[in-house]
């Protein structure tokens, strides 16, 4: 069956960087995109954007250009996001999600606090 | 970017009670393909969300036939015919036919 299995909370200092995977299993990873999805602690979801796991070409939301950076490990069936220079809002549930929202991983918490 | 306003954001059910959620859209969500891409999630507690309907009407393999979606255009119901315990969450409406992808807001389920 399809699995979305995503590395674990990240605890982190306003200006750090950090990086989650979001490991892929059950299907063929360069069949279908991989979407990420934003959930502040009580809020709703917001689309971050998505990676073309065939080409690698990202595509960023508007409100996640520049410090945001999606890349794969095609060969590892793994898809991440690295964010730079945090800050305190960035600090949220991050999923990533794919065949248009039919497959979700866990979620990884990523906490910014000095 | 296209709004989906979901109403109401706050729904108190009984066991065994029939429920609706709305989901309008700023715009009409029937792609030029003639397909239209909007789909029902469900987030349970403490949970990832999960997909219950796509396309309108569509039910997701594995989720119960209580659950059930319609509409056209701009205007989507899901509709859950008897609300079981294990229903109790935040639902969202999220639209796959214009870029960006976008959410609903929510619509909280609990109980009576």
């Amino acid at each position: 069956q399809i699995q979305l299995v995503q590395s674990g909370p990240e605890l982190k200092k306003p200006g750090e960087s950090v990086k989650i995977s979001c490991k892929a299993s059950g299907y063929t990873f360069t069949d279908y995109a991989m979407h990420w999805v934003k959930q502040v602690p009580g809020k709703g979801l917001k689309w971050m954007g998505w990676i073309n796991t065939y080409t690698g070409k990202p595509t960023y939301a508007d409100d996640f250009k520049g410090r945001f950076v999606f890349s794969l490990e095609a060969s590892a069936s793994t898809a991440n996001l690295q964010i730079s220079n945090l800050k305190n809002e960035d600090t949220a549930n991050v999923f990533c999600a794919t065949y248009w929202f039919a497959y979700w991983g866990q979620g990884t918490l990523v906490t910014v606090s000095s | 970017d296209v709004v989906l306003t979901q109403t109401p954001p706050t729904l108190s059910a009984t066991i065994g009670q029939s429920v609706s959620i709305s989901c309008r859209s700023s715009q009409s969500l029937l792609h030029s393909n003639g397909n239209t891409y909007l789909h029902w999630l469900l987030q349970r507690p403490g949970q990832s969300p999960q997909l219950l309907i796509y396309s309108v009407s569509r039910l997701e393999s594995g989720v119960p036939n209580r659950f059930s979606g319609s509409g056209s255009g701009t205007d989507f119901t899901l509709k859950i015919s008897g609300v079981e315990a294990e229903d109790l969450g935040v639902y969202y409406c999220v639209q796959g036919t214009h870029a960006p992808p976008t959410f609903g807001g929510g619509t909280k389920l609990e109980l009576k």
